[in-house]
């Protein structure tokens, strides 16, 4: 079975400073997508940048980028220049390219943004 | 285009007594899957719906069973109400039809409380 392992509960970052989230996941698969997600206060779970798992190139979505490394299996999140309105719980998740798989989730990482 | 809708947003429950909550995916999609989010942690997967009927079940008891209407909206009914089943329940949306490499879109959440 698939796991997904966020060893950092908790996370702290100066405002327009820089952040990494880390997450390793566990799969016997070869094609697969991997994805972070931001739960603010108001629970809605917030789609932030997704990979696929055949791309080489990792991911970038404005201030937000990661690390892939499928060798390693291992999933990290940048965050870049800091906003006080990144201040969340961040989940990363794992989801097999089989058609109709569910997607596995972290314990996820709580970051908090000093002004 | 709306989004998940889910309902009730907030519930109390007694122990022993069953709940019933509610789904409407987001507009095109025809997969609900449920998650059950405990407090500081990250979503377990329930089950997922997809043509009316259950595809996919994670490890939960036979007290979680679940429905889909045609019209793709969902219900998640759980019996015999445990304190430890106070939690948010998700609801997340997606499109089965074609191999799908974007995330689910995850609605607010009910909040229920067994008291």
């Amino acid at each position: 079975a698939q796991t997904v392992t966020q060893s950092q509960p908790e996370m702290s970052v100066q405002e327009a400073e820089t952040v990494t989230l880390s997450c390793t996941y566990d799969t016997s698969e070869s094609d697969y997508y991997l994805f972070w997600y931001k739960q603010p206060p108001s629970r809605q779970m917030i789609l932030v940048i997704r990979q696929e798992a055949y791309k080489q190139q990792n991911a970038t979505e404005n201030r937000f980028s990661v690390n892939f490394q499928k060798a390693a299996k291992s999933f990290s999140l940048k965050i870049s220049d800091s906003q006080l309105g990144d201040a969340a719980m961040y989940f990363c998740a794992y989801r097999s390219a089989r058609a109709g798989n569910d997607m596995r989730f972290g314990a996820g990482t709580r970051l908090t943004v000093k002004p | 285009d709306a989004g998940v809708t889910q309902s009730p947003t907030h519930l109390i429950k007694t122990r022993g007594q069953q709940v019933t909550l509610r789904c409407s995916p987001k507009s095109g999609h025809d997969t609900v899957s449920w998650y059950q989010q405990a407090l500081g942690q990250g979503p377990q997967f329930i089950f997922q719906y997809y043509e009316e009927e259950e595809r996919q079940r994670g490890n939960f008891p036979d007290r979680f069973s679940g429905h889909q209407f045609p019209n793709y909206s969902s219900e998640l009914n759980v019996n015999a109400l445990l304190l430890g089943d106070s939690a948010l329940y998700l609801c997340a949306s997606s499109y089965l039809g074609t191999a799908n490499p974007h995330g689910y879109t995850f609605g607010s959440g009910t909040r229920l409380t067994v008291v």
